[in-house]
C-alpha cells in the first residue's frame, strides 16, 4: 500500500443519512488535511490535524465531524448533508502542518447528497 | 492581499505539440513558496514542484519545465512534446500569510491533449 488512500471512493447518500469517510496515509507523516473541491470553486481547506491534534476548523458546518484516531488515520464523519456538500472530499498528508511542506493527496470521495 | 491567477481556464492541444500553463500570483511577503500540482481524471492531486522564491533558476524535469520570473510575479509550467497522459487539471498554489496551513489555489487549468 503505497501513498494516501481513501474509502469510498464513490457515496451516494439521503440527507438524512449517517456515513464515514476514512483516509490513511502509509507516508509517515503527522499531519492530515481533509479538503473539499466543488465545481468551479478554489479548492478549500477544512480541517487539520497535527500528530493527532485538530489545529485547523475552517469555519465547517456541524454536520461535517473529523476524527484522527492515530497520525496514520484520517476520518470524516458525515450526518444531515445538503445537496450543496455534494463535491469530490481530498484527504491530504505532509510530514507536519506547515505550508512549506509538500501535501501529498489521496483520489478523494466522491460524494453526491440526495 | 494574496492571490493565485491562472487565467487559461482550458487549453487544448494536439499531441507533440508544446504547451505553456500561467500562474500569476500576488504576494507582499518577499520569501515564499510556490507549487504547482497535477489532477488527473482520477482525483487525486500529485505533487509536480516546490519553488522557492529565493530560487529564480529556471526548473527542468524530464518534458516539464518551469520559468520562474519574480519580476512578473509569474510561475509559468511548460510541457514539451505533450502527451496524451497529460490531460489533467492543473493547479498553482501559494502559501497563506500568518497561516501554517492554509494555501491559496489557483482556480486550475484544464489541459486537454488530443491525439
Amino acid at each position: 500500500e503505497t501513498g494516501v488512500t481513501q474509502t469510498p471512493r464513490h457515496l451516494v447518500m439521503g440527507m438524512t443519512n449517517k456515513k464515514s469517510l476514512k483516509c490513511e496515509q502509509h507516508l509517515g507523516h503527522n499531519a492530515m488535511y481533509w479538503y473539499k473541491q466543488s465545481a468551479k470553486k478554489p479548492l478549500e481547506l477544512m480541517f487539520v490535524y497535527n500528530f493527532k491534534e485538530q489545529t485547523e476548523n475552517n469555519s465547517v458546518p456541524s454536520r461535517f465531524s473529523p476524527e484522527c484516531p492515530n497520525s496514520s488515520h484520517l476520518f470524516l464523519h458525515l450526518h444531515t448533508l445538503q445537496p450543496e456538500d455534494s463535491a469530490l472530499y481530498l484527504c491530504a498528508s505532509s510530514k507536519t502542518s506547515s505550508t512549506l511542506e509538500t501535501q501529498y493527496f489521496g483520489p478523494g470521495t466522491r460524494l453526491l447528497v440526495l | 492581499a494574496q492571490k493565485v491567477t491562472q487565467a487559461q481556464t482550458e487549453i487544448s492541444v494536439v499531441e507533440k505539440e508544446d504547451v505553456t500553463l500561467d500562474c500569476v500570483y500576488e504576494t507582499r511577503d518577499t520569501t515564499y513558496y510556490l507549487f504547482w500540482y497535477k489532477q488527473p481524471p482520477s482525483g487525486e492531486l500529485v505533487f509536480l514542484i516546490r519553488r522557492n522564491s529565493f530560487d529564480e533558476q529556471n526548473e527542468i524535469s524530464g518534458r516539464y519545465s518551469w520559468n520562474f520570473q519574480k519580476s512578473t510575479s509569474s510561475f509559468n509550467f511548460t510541457i514539451t512534446a505533450s502527451q496524451v497522459v497529460d490531460s489533467a487539471v492543473y493547479f498553482c498554489a501559494l502559501p497563506k500569510r500568518d497561516s501554517n496551513y492554509q494555501l491559496i489555489w489557483g482556480a486550475g487549468t484544464k489541459l486537454i491533449i488530443k491525439p
